[in-house]
């Protein structure tokens, strides 16, 4: 299957920071999504960005899927972005293959 | 539009008892996966479906778990004689299935079993 590796593994954050979250992944694919997992365990779909540049608000995710990586920004962070944020890759309609995620905690 | 709906939210299990989780796809998806999430651990992929077909189970272990889309109604994830190790949370998916369509997750099946 596809390696999906993520960094950083923990990430704790003041408040307002700024922070910037990898994904790289081992072969090419056309299908990118990026997720948060909420303390209360549900998923949370942010980007699908299988290439390219998006921005939501405070979240903007950009994927050069010739180098095969993918970056998920978060500025002005707030408590509420803590939790566990995934990037899954995958190829047409198969399935997805998920990387082991960023735990991030922001504190007040 | 309501999107991937599961249920239940929670199940408890004792062990050698069966767990059934339902999943029914957001209007219009006919491709649903089921993804396993153990403590501290991403998803891992255990099976692909269409309407009545298995597209893909080669994430499914190979006893005691199986898995339907029927004609009609929801899909099924069924774990037979359940153990501890089976304590974990499900996840279902579902696509379009045409071209290239991010996945809608729902909110999973927290399986606990004593």
């Amino acid at each position: 299957g596809i390696q999906v590796e993520q960094s950083p593994p923990d990430l704790i954050l003041q408040e307002g920071a700024n922070s910037t979250l990898r994904c790289n992944f081992s072969d090419s694919v056309n299908n990118l999504q990026w997720f948060h997992q909420n303390p209360w365990g549900q998923l949370i779909n942010l980007f699908y960005i299988p290439s390219g540049t998006k921005q939501n608000g405070r979240l903007s995710a950009t994927t050069v899927a010739t180098e095969r990586y993918s970056l998920l920004y978060i500025s002005s962070s707030q408590t509420t972005d803590s939790g566990v944020y995934f990037c899954a890759v995958g190829i047409g309609a198969n399935n997805l293959f998920f990387g082991t995620g960023t735990r991030l905690t922001v504190i007040p | 539009n309501a999107g991937v709906m599961q249920n239940p939210r929670h199940l408890v299990r004792r062990r050698g008892q069966e767990a059934r989780l339902r999943c029914s796809p957001m209007k219009g998806h006919s491709h649903v996966y089921w993804y396993r999430q153990l403590p501290e651990e991403g998803l891992k992929f255990m099976v692909y479906l269409q309407k009545e077909n298995i597209i893909d189970e080669s994430g499914m272990p190979k006893e005691r778990f199986s898995a339907e889309f029927p004609k009609e109604g929801p899909s099924i994830l069924r774990i037979q004689q359940v153990v501890r190790g089976d304590s974990a949370a499900y996840f279902c998916a579902s696509s379009p299935g045409a071209g290239y369509q991010p996945q809608h997750f729902g909110d999973g099946t927290r399986l606990s079993i004593l």
